[in-house]
């Protein structure tokens, strides 16, 4: 079955840039989705079809899909970025998900 | 609006069969590439992908759980439901529905309900 490889944690400081990189065989074929998940919330989706930003998802997120590797940036993280994030593709008929990573911002 | 509620019962014993409801406005069901899926998570752990069904009542399901669950849909009501067979502890988790919509590479899951807490346990 098809996996997708995220590193459990990243740590930023405030106003600097936070990549969290996600990994699967030719994901750059899939163009996926990443969802941004607060405590106690449901997940949100922040990127679509590979580097797309929904209505109401700020500038300073932005991803790249390339080869086997997605990475998701965040510019100029702020305090309420602090959040579990994680990316999503299609296999045949299965979605799948990355482990998440829990972005502190610190 | 698009909303997505997820019902059901929040205590099931072992062994039992868990029936949720998904039920949904704002969009139609019947609708070319529209689909509801539902996903879960436990507690302190990541999102699983589970069962869908699209608006031809095509249906699939995880490999890993797919002898145990069965997905439908009542398109006049607005409503999808998922049932779980033979419920174990490991399967206690926060358990989600949400829209999954487009086709080709526009595609997303882009509402979700916010999730009902099924704990197993005798």
């Amino acid at each position: 079955s098809y996996e997708l490889t995220q590193p459990p944690s990243v740590s930023v400081s405030p106003g600097q840039t936070a990549s969290i990189t996600c990994s699967g065989d030719k994901l750059g074929d899939k163009y996926g989705c990443w969802y941004q998940q607060k405590p106690g919330q449901s997940p949100v989706l922040v990127i679509y079809q590979g580097n797309k930003r929904p209505s109401g998802i700020p500038e300073r997120f932005s991803a790249s899909n390339s080869g086997n590797t997605a990475i998701l940036t965040i510019s100029g993280t702020q305090a309420m970025d602090e959040a579990d994030y994680y990316c999503q593709a299609w296999d045949a008929h299965a979605v799948v998900f990355g482990g998440g990573t829990k972005l502190t911002v610190l | 609006q698009v909303t997505l509620k997820e019902s059901g019962p929040a205590l099931v014993k072992p062994t039992q069969t868990l029936t949720l409801t998904c039920t949904f406005s704002g969009f139609s069901l019947s609708t070319s590439a529209m689909r509801v899926t539902w996903i879960r998570q436990p507690p302190g752990k990541a999102l699983e992908w589970l069962a869908r069904i699209d608006w031809d009542d095509d249906r699939f399901y995880s490999t890993s759980l797919k002898t145990r669950l069965t997905i439908s849909k009542d398109t006049s009501k607005n409503q999808v439901v998922l049932t779980m067979t033979n419920m174990d502890p490991a399967d206690t988790a926060t358990y989600y529905c949400a829209r999954d919509y487009g086709s080709g590479i526009t595609r997303y899951i882009d509402y979700w309900g916010q999730g009902t807490l099924v704990t197993v346990s005798s």
